[in-house]
């Protein structure tokens, strides 16, 4: 069965510094990997995914995240926040081959703060 | 187009009670899902549903019941409430094929069982 672990519950960044949100997943084929955002009081929105070929993929907002294989991870970074990127951030995992059936499994969710 | 839409955007109901949220989407999407958000506990899929007629359960299904008569709409029937059935709770839809990953989050239904 698949399963994602973030690391991190909370994470508190200085405005225009770095941040880097973990995530790591177990599974015993291959995945899709994705990362959601939540804005307070809103739903989720998709910020970026992992398909198949580049491990760097960038999303919306200047966000990127790499794959992992050998580590198992999936990290989300960002070069330089902004008191908008506050949100709650979720990684999410889908194994390959369900065709039609695909189901998500979701992390327990990092908490991004931006202090000014 | 209006996404997935949601009803009520909160509710509070005592313990026994039973309820309905509701869930539309206008995007001909075949896939729709219930999860519930808990503080630490990220988002966890309820039930879910494939097409029209047909559903399954998901992680946490026990006092849920759903049901799916149209593409465009998938209630979720709270039973009998319990305390332990306060929640957030999000509808999700996306489409078949190779843009299956594409889902779309309703709002949130804020319940809470006293």
């Amino acid at each position: 069965a698949q399963s994602v672990t973030q690391l991190d519950s909370q994470v508190p960044v200085f405005e225009e510094a770095p941040v880097e949100l973990r995530c790591n997943y177990s599974s015993s084929v291959s995945v899709y990997l994705f990362w959601y955002v939540q804005y307070p009081n809103q739903g989720l929105q998709l910020l970026l995914k992992y398909l198949s070929g580049s491990t760097l993929v960038k999303g919306i907002n200047g966000f990127e995240a790499e794959f992992n294989k050998s580590q198992t991870s999936f990290h989300l970074r960002k070069p330089s926040v902004h008191i908008s990127d506050t949100a709650e951030y979720f990684c999410a995992v889908s194994e390959k081959g369900n065709f039609g059936n695909e189901k998500l499994t979701f992390g327990t969710g990092t908490r991004l703060t931006i202090i000014p | 187009n209006a996404g997935v839409t949601q009803t009520p955007k909160f509710q509070v109901l005592k313990t026994g009670q039973s309820m309905t949220l509701q869930c539309a989407q206008d995007m001909n999407h075949e896939y729709m899902s219930w999860y519930r958000q808990d503080p630490g506990m990220g988002l966890r899929l309820i039930h879910y549903s494939v097409g029209a007629g047909i559903t399954d359960q998901g992680e946490v299904p026990n006092g849920y019941n759903v049901s799916r008569s149209t593409t465009e709409d998938f209630p979720l029937r709270l039973l009998s409430a319990a305390p332990s059935q306060t929640s957030v709770y999000f509808c999700a839809s996306r489409p078949s094929g190779q843009v299956w990953y594409e889902q779309y989050f309703g709002p949130g239904t804020r319940l809470t069982v006293t």
